[in-house]
């Protein structure tokens, strides 16, 4: 079965501060990693994708196959990324659905 | 580009009734869409994957009987919940895939509905 974990329900930094969103998985075989963000009163969307490699608002996420892990960071958080941040996965053998992990609230504080 | 909405953005039914939510997408065709529900300060659950012309797909665990879908066109799926009850309030969210745009398994999100049974 495929399972997203993400260990933190919340996370508060100070605004110029580092910030790490942690996100492990279990899937048997090659998945693909998302992360979504939802910022407050709007809807779900797409902040990354492991496939693409690229930053996006400053945040990177490199799979660790080996750790199987897709974290999401930031070195230096500002206010507006304050947000819910869910870790998604998807793959072959599960017909295009995403499982989401349970969400991290992230607040970045002045 | 690739935008999903949904109507509508909230509603209140009395227990009992059926409520119709429709998910649209506006600038592409979607062949699968899918339909999720989310508690306050819970994560999305899957219900359903909804395919263009044939039988919704349902998670283990989800009423097919009570959750109707229908996906009769490649730019419209929609929700029936049928005789409503106060634990079936909550949010209900849409996705859509869009083969021309993205990762084959990208979804674009609608911006949900409201659900409240009373």
């Amino acid at each position: 079965a495929q399972r997203v974990t993400q260990p933190e329900k919340l996370l508060s930094v100070f605004k110029g501060a580092p910030v790490e969103l942690k996100c492990n998985y279990s899937y048997s075989g090659s998945p693909e990693l998302f992360w979504y963000v939802q910022y407050s009163r709007q809807r779900l969307q797409l902040l990354l994708r492991h496939i693409s490699r690229e930053s996006i608002k400053g945040f990177t996420a490199d799979l660790n196959k080996g750790e199987t892990s897709f974290h999401l960071k930031k070195p230096f958080a500002q206010e507006e990324d304050s947000a819910m941040y869910y870790c998604a996965l998807s793959g072959p053998t599960s017909g295009s659905r995403l499982t989401f992990g349970e969400g991290t609230q992230l607040t970045v504080n002045p | 580009g690739a935008v999903v909405s949904q109507h509508p953005s909230w509603v209140i039914c009395k227990s009992g009734t059926s409520v119709k939510i429709e998910c649209r997408s506006l600038d592409f065709q979607a062949t699968t869409m899918f339909w999720y529900r989310q508690f306050p300060k819970q994560s999305l659950m899957l219900m359903a994957t909804s395919n263009e012309g044939s039988k919704a797909t349902y998670e283990q665990g989800v009423e097919k009987d009570k959750f109707l879908i229908n996906h009769a066109s490649l730019t419209l799926s929609t929700l029936t919940v049928t005789s409503a009850h106060p634990e079936d309030s909550s949010f209900y969210i849409c996705s859509a895939r869009d083969l021309q745009r993205g990762s084959y398994n990208e979804q674009f999100f609608g911006p949900g509905t409201r659900l409240t049974v009373l």
